[in-house]
């Protein structure tokens, strides 16, 4: 069956860096989301990506995230310079259809020191 | 405003047991629900949909109940089993907003063998 992939499981960086969260989502699925989740919270949306672009941000998807689809499989969650507060798990969704089904990754756990 | 923190709604049922997760979404012109379950370290998994022009939905040991009239959408499990220990969570996406889901707090089951 197929399914989103997400790497890497576990990333750890410096205040301040730049990350980068990938994911492959399901291959003939038009439709891609971030969402992410604080220890102990609930699932929260960050972005939706459709038709190469952005179609609905939160406002937590400030001027420090951004994401791209760089090749015709990834779709990528660049952070610019993490902050502390960003230390979450990260999820990648895909979907057929706008409303409708969205199939989640397992996750990428971001840890920001 | 919404209160978040550390502390699920829980539920602890007898393996065989039907249970009942409920709840309360927030917008009243949300058009589509989502149950899913996620498991310890684990991506959210789907696990029933249902549309608002139906108020019941059958799947296989699952049924989901739409009540519009007061915002409720409730999860029931036949014949629980210990597999189906996890937390499950309600998502909704509004009418407005084909792109996003957003998620309930969540409700912690403990299946007891």
């Amino acid at each position: 069956e197929p399914e989103v992939t997400q790497t890497p499981s576990h990333q750890v960086t410096q205040m301040g860096q730049e990350v980068i969260l990938r994911c492959v989502p399901i291959s003939n699925h038009l439709y891609f989301y971030w969402y992410r989740q604080i220890l102990g919270q609930k699932v929260e949306f960050l972005v939706s990506f459709y038709n190469n672009e952005i179609s609905e941000k939160s406002e937590i998807f400030d001027d420090q995230f951004s994401v791209e689809r760089p090749d015709g499989s990834n779709f990528t969650l660049k952070i610019r310079s993490t902050k502390l507060e960003d230390s979450a798990m990260y999820f990648c969704a895909s979907g057929t259809s706008g409303m409708g089904e969205q199939f989640f990754g397992p996750g990428t756990r971001l840890t920001v020191l | 405003g919404e209160s978040v923190g550390l502390h699920l709604p829980t539920l602890s049922v007898q393996e065989g047991d039907n249970s009942i997760i409920n709840c309360a979404y927030s917008n009243s012109a949300s058009d589509y629900f989502i149950w899913y379950k996620q498991e310890s370290g684990k991506g959210p998994q789907f696990i029933i949909d249902i549309r608002s022009n139906m108020d019941k939905r059958q799947g296989q040991r699952v049924t989901v109940l739409l009540n519009k009239t007061v915002k409720h959408l409730s999860l029931q499990i036949a014949a629980t089993q210990p597999g189906d220990s996890a937390v499950y969570f309600c998502a909704e996406n509004f009418g407005g907003s084909n792109y996003k889901l957003t998620f309930g707090k969540g409700t912690l089951l403990t299946v007891n063998p």
